[in-house]
């Protein structure tokens, strides 16, 4: 089973800063990678497919790239409502990375 | 608009059964596939398993494979997860989601409100 492995764990940031989440994939999965945010008592929400392709409604300072096994969520300028929990998938099979906690610095 | 609507919270005792639904609207559902997803208190997300409403194939992640049955009735365009024997360690927030891409595996494009199963004795 392909293992997808998030780092850092913890990622501290200043509001108005940019913010890079890595996510790798322990084989090949293509750009078949999503990546999805959740906040606290909230069902987690789609933001990139396709390893760069914004889903519907989602903010142009949101951006994925990658493919293979390499990928990086990137969040240009961090908003208040951005401090969340950050996970990848590989969507070939279903598993999620263990996630990246955004939190305010 | 499409919807995922899950059954409600459950609180249950250890070694008795349980079957949560996931019951989708707004869209023909049965070219889609369902999965379910495990998150414990605190912790990450956890692909337990996922099953096309069209013909019932059903996947699972070998961590689950054995612990729980995934079961569907596309005449209602309804997911099941079910349990013939809680354990505590089942006590988690259990979500069901769509993959987006018609009859392929396919991101999450929409999710459940989740349902609350405890399992305490």
């Amino acid at each position: 089973e392909i293992v997808m492995t998030q780092s850092p764990v913890t990622l501290s940031v200043s509001p108005g800063e940019r913010a890079t989440l890595s996510c790798r994939a322990s084989q090949s999965v293509s750009s078949n990678l999503a990546w999805y945010q959740q906040k606290p008592g909230q069902a987690p929400r789609l933001l990139i497919y396709g390893a760069s392709t914004r889903a519907t409604g989602i903010p142009a300072r949101f951006s994925g790239s990658g493919s293979g096994t390499e990928f990086t969520l990137t969040i240009s300028s961090l908003q208040s409502e951005d401090f969340a929990v950050y996970y990848c998938q590989q969507y070939n099979n279903w598993p999620f990375g263990g996630g990246t906690k955004v939190e305010i610095k | 608009e499409v919807q995922l609507v899950q059954s409600g919270a459950e609180v249950k005792k250890p070694g008795e059964s349980l079957k949560i639904s996931c019951k989708g609207s707004g869209h023909n559902f049965t070219s889609y596939w369902i999965g379910w997803v495990r998150q414990m208190a605190g912790k990450g997300l956890e692909w337990m398993g996922i099953i096309y409403l069209g013909d019932s194939d059903t996947r699972y992640s070998p961590s689950f494979q054995g612990q729980v049955t995934i079961s569907a009735d596309k005449s209602i365009s309804t997911a099941y997860l079910q349990w013939s024997s809680l354990k505590a360690s089942d006590t988690a927030m259990y979500y069901c989601a769509r993959s987006g891409y018609s009859y392929g595996l396919g991101p999450a494009d929409y999710w459940g409100q989740g349902t609350l199963v405890t399992v305490s004795s």
